[in-house]
């Protein structure tokens, strides 16, 4: 089976960084995702990995290491409005076995003031 | 505008009682998903679609049917509701390409008494 691992729980003061962590060990490997949720709505695209290393986009960057089955989020200059669930998903391969997107069970981040 | 866009956005049902969520996308995109969201849980695959005709079970299909008879459109359907379906649902679409992000739907918050 597939197997996606991170915090349930993290918390942070506005203004700092914020690493969330994502340890995954799944049957073919074509790209990891993070994607944002606020409570009760639709998960939104935050950054995607495909090969090792950093990809930074604005305050939000992602790392990912393919031979530790690791990846992190980081967040900084952190805002209230970063207060969210925070989803890693992994996608197994694409064309035979269907582009399968598996997700994590998400970081529930929250900020305070 | 790109979107994926599902109705109803809350249903209240018996048991027993058949029901159809519906999914729509306007960008041409291959694969389609749905999901259901449960607390700590997280997102789970119910079914899958790679294109027109073929589909596929997720995670956790038991209780559920899909069709996808059109490239657009991929309806979830439950045949006899039961109170463990009781969940918030979503349907999912991306391109069967690398590195393109998902697009979610707004959700289906479902109850069933």
């Amino acid at each position: 089976g597939q197997n996606i691992d991170q915090p349930t729980e993290m918390t942070a003061t506005e203004g700092a960084i914020v690493q969330i962590n994502c340890t995954y060990q799944t049957s073919g490997f074509n790209g990891l995702f993070w994607y944002q949720q606020h409570a009760g709505e639709a998960p939104t695209f935050l950054s995607y990995n495909v090969l090792d290393g950093l990809e930074e986009k604005g305050r939000f960057s992602s790392f990912l290491s393919r031979s530790k089955g690791y990846s992190y989020l980081l967040l900084k200059e952190l805002q209230m409005k970063d207060s969210a669930s925070y989803l890693c998903a992994v996608e197994c391969e694409r064309g035979s076995t269907l582009g399968r997107l598996y997700f994590g069970r998400g970081t529930q981040l929250t900020v305070w003031p | 505008e790109a979107q994926v866009t599902q109705n109803p956005r809350y249903l209240i049902t018996v048991t027993g009682k058949k029901l159809t969520v519906t999914c729509s996308q306007n960008m041409n995109h291959e694969y389609m998903s749905w999901y259901r969201q449960d607390p700590g849980l997280g997102l789970r695959q119910i079914y899958y679609s790679m294109n027109v005709e073929v589909t596929d079970k997720g995670d956790v299909p038991e209780g559920y049917k899909v069709s996808r008879k059109e490239k657009r459109n991929f309806p979830l359907i439950l045949e006899s509701p039961s109170p463990n379906q009781t969940s918030l649902y979503f349907c999912a679409s991306h391109q069967d390409s690398m590195n393109t992000e998902a697009f979610f739907g707004q959700g289906t918050r479902l109850t069933v008494v």
